[in-house]
């Protein structure tokens, strides 16, 4: 079946180390990949984009790889703050208008 | 900046009544989804509207749950009867006609609803 797996337990990271986060999936073969940060109780919002004919994508102090070979993508926060700590979820567009969301994983900086 | 308006923030109803929320995407844009997300769970797409059309329903419960965009800008999702498995939280998002694959979704604050 198809799926998308995101780490399940939370990351616990210190301040200003790097956060590194995985999402792999199978049975997919898609066009691109999205990344969304969510806080408690909000909707998701953007962060990044990366198409199956890149290999990164950066945007400050965010990083993501997209491997179609292993089905993986990382997502990297660099020099991490307490700001940053919120669920952080992959979606992957699966053709036909469709784009599929993993579970999520958490992500607590400490300061 | 321009935000996609959703109400109520919050709704609690008792089982095997009706509930609807409402959902006003950015201006101008022609994809409008409603996704439901259970706690601890990604967003699940419900419905996804181009226009006023239709074009994923699949994950909708059709015997309870029903969408409509009528003039292709605002759109009502609803619940009857709700049962105690619909608490969620309810999210619409809207996303620009650009042609081009891979456009982000701007999402809302979303409905929490909870049923009794």
């Amino acid at each position: 079946s198809q799926k998308i797996e995101q780490n399940s337990e939370a990351l616990n990271i210190q301040e200003g180390k790097t956060a590194t986060l995985t999402c792999n999936y199978t049975n997919y073969s898609p066009a691109y990949l999205q990344w969304y940060r969510q806080d408690p109780g909000r909707g998701p919002v953007f962060l990044l984009l990366i198409r199956e004919n890149e290999k990164e994508k950066r945007k400050e102090r965010l990083k993501v790889t997209f491997d179609t070979t292993l089905k993986q993508s990382l997502f990297h926060i660099t020099a991490s703050q307490p700001a940053d700590s919120a669920t952080y979820l992959c979606a992957l567009y699966t053709g036909g208008f469709k784009t599929i969301f993993g579970a999520g994983t958490r992500l607590f900086v400490k300061a | 900046e321009a935000e996609v308006a959703q109400s109520p923030r919050y709704k609690i109803t008792e089982k095997s009544q009706a509930v609807a929320f409402w959902c006003d995407p950015i201006s101008g844009h022609a994809t409008l989804y409603w996704y439901r997300q259970i706690l601890g769970q990604g967003p699940e797409l419900l419905v996804q509207f181009q226009d006023e059309s239709v074009v994923d329903d699949s994950q909708l419960p059709k015997d309870r749950f029903s969408a409509e965009r009528l003039k292709g800008v605002d759109s009502t999702l609803k619940i009857q009867p709700a049962e105690l498995g619909d608490s969620a939280m309810y999210l619409c998002a809207s996303s620009p006609n650009t042609g081009a694959r891979g456009t982000e979704a701007f999402f809302g604050q979303g409905t929490r609803l909870t049923v009794v």
